[in-house]
């Protein structure tokens, strides 16, 4: 089956630096893409979303990039703290019935200071 | 609100045993998910429910049931235990209205252990 999977299994940045985290996903019917954080011991927690019929989404402190064309996603996260250290997951929903969500393996992003 | 929630936190099993993990939304939402994650892996989805009394499986449902009395409510049974179902359990809900694609919000998990 289809699937999404991301290039980099973990990240070292320092702190204060951009953040680039990539996806590649599969599946060329995916409407939407979303980016999820999980702490050590915690549940995924939402941090930006992007639909298929955009390129570019803004949150703070955070940019999703959507190239279709090549079927990559990735997350920029800028001036990056020790707070976000943590798995970072991309998720996509390629549509049928009941909203599902494929993930990735997830990348693990650590901020030395 | 309270969001997700889930119960027990933490639980051990002997291979065979029974139990059921708990998950309760306070947010209304009309759709709930069960995934589990394995150590290093993404989630996979088990079971997922579109409302109270339609239940459907997911990618790896095999070894557990699921039922949906309530909007509230989603609990996942697993009838007989095994090492295989070591894991972290995640309940997760979303309100969709059959439109637009909407986020899939978390609870805090459930640690599995099996032996």
């Amino acid at each position: 089956g289809e699937s999404v999977g991301l290039h980099l299994p973990t990240l070292s940045v320092q702190e204060g630096d951009n953040s680039i985290i990539n996806c590649a996903y599969s599946n060329s019917a995916s409407d939407y893409f979303i980016w999820y954080k999980q702490e050590s011991g915690k549940g995924p927690q939402f941090i930006i979303d992007i639909r298929s019929n955009m390129d570019k989404r803004q949150g703070q402190r955070v940019t999703v990039l959507l190239n279709k064309t090549v079927k990559h996603l990735s997350l920029q996260i800028a001036a990056t703290q020790p707070g976000d250290s943590a798995v970072y997951f991309c998720a996509e929903n390629f549509g049928g019935g009941g909203n599902k969500l494929t993930f990735g393996t997830g990348t693990q992003l650590k901020v030395e200071l | 609100n309270a969001g997700v929630t889930q119960t027990p936190k933490f639980r051990i099993l002997k291979i065979g045993q029974s139990m059921t993990l708990q998950c309760t939304q306070d947010m209304n939402h009309n759709y709930m998910y069960w995934y589990r994650q394995d150590p290093g892996m993404g989630l996979k989805l088990i079971y997922y429910s579109v409302g109270a009394g339609i239940t459907d499986k997911g990618e790896v449902p095999n070894g557990y049931n699921v039922s949906r009395s309530t909007t509230e409510d989603f609990p996942l049974r697993l009838e007989l235990a095994a090492p295989s179902q070591t894991s972290v359990y995640f309940c997760a809900s979303t309100a969709y209205s059959g439109g637009a694609t909407d986020t899939q919000y978390f609870g805090p998990g459930t640690r599995l252990t099996v032996l």
